[in-house]
């Protein structure tokens, strides 16, 4: 079984300080990792993603993640929040394998983004 | 292109009436996932569909839930008797059907359970 804790349901940052949005995860094998982010009355849009190869992974709108295995971790980061940040992020997990063929995504409580001018 | 789309945007019930909710996928998507997000549960899957055939509902909560997707396209979830813990926004995605293909989300419909 695979799940997904997310540090923090609400965080709070000054535009254009840095924004770190912690993910930990856990699963018996190496899961492919997603940071999704939503807008308000909006559908998940997809930040970025972790399959295999390079562990800093560059996504849209300036943010990156870092996998970490040693620590089980898929952290977000962004160097300098906007004021257009602010939404809910969402990290998930996706086991590479699947009987069913089902490639479900399990994701985190999320946290809530607020960007202060 | 069109994204994936859901109809109704919201819906409001009385509590023991059926309601459906459609997904129409981004064409060509042969994956079809059902999730639902509400504030104690966060998301959860439902049920994952592949071309018309469900090999995974492991997700449904009760046989109250049942989906069907026709055509490799279009899906309906049913909700019958509505219950009030039923109250939710109900997301769809779509995708193609080699991992780790991106999941595109419609914008979801909210369902509100008097």
């Amino acid at each position: 079984a695979q799940s997904v804790t997310q540090l923090g349901s609400h965080v709070s940052v000054s535009e254009g300080a840095l924004v770190l949005l912690r993910c930990n995860y856990s699963s018996s094998v190496p899961p492919y990792l997603f940071w999704y982010v939503q807008y308000p009355n909006q559908g998940l849009q997809l930040l970025l993603k972790y399959t295999t190869g390079a562990t800093l992974v560059k996504g849209i709108n300036g943010f990156e993640a870092e996998f970490k295995k040693s620590e089980t971790s898929f952290h977000l980061t962004k160097p300098s929040a906007h004021m257009s940040d602010a939404a809910e992020y969402f990290c998930a997990v996706m086991s590479p394998y699947s009987g069913a063929g089902s490639y479900q995504l399990t994701f985190g409580k999320g946290t809530k983004l607020s960007v202060i001018p | 292109g069109a994204g994936v789309s859901q109809s109704p945007s919201n819906k409001v019930t009385e509590k023991g009436k059926d309601v459906e909710l459609r997904c129409d996928p981004i064409s060509g998507h042969t994956a079809l996932y059902w999730y639902r997000q509400s504030l104690g549960q966060g998301l959860e899957f439902l049920i994952y569909f592949q071309g018309n055939s469900a090999p995974d509902k492991s997700g449904l909560p009760s046989d109250r839930f049942s989906a069907e997707r026709t055509g490799g396209s279009v899906s309906t979830l049913t909700i019958q008797r509505t219950q009030q813990e039923d109250s939710a926004v109900y997301l769809c995605a779509s995708s193609t059907d080699r991992p780790p293909g991106e999941q595109f989300f419609g914008p979801g419909t909210r369902l509100t359970v008097l």
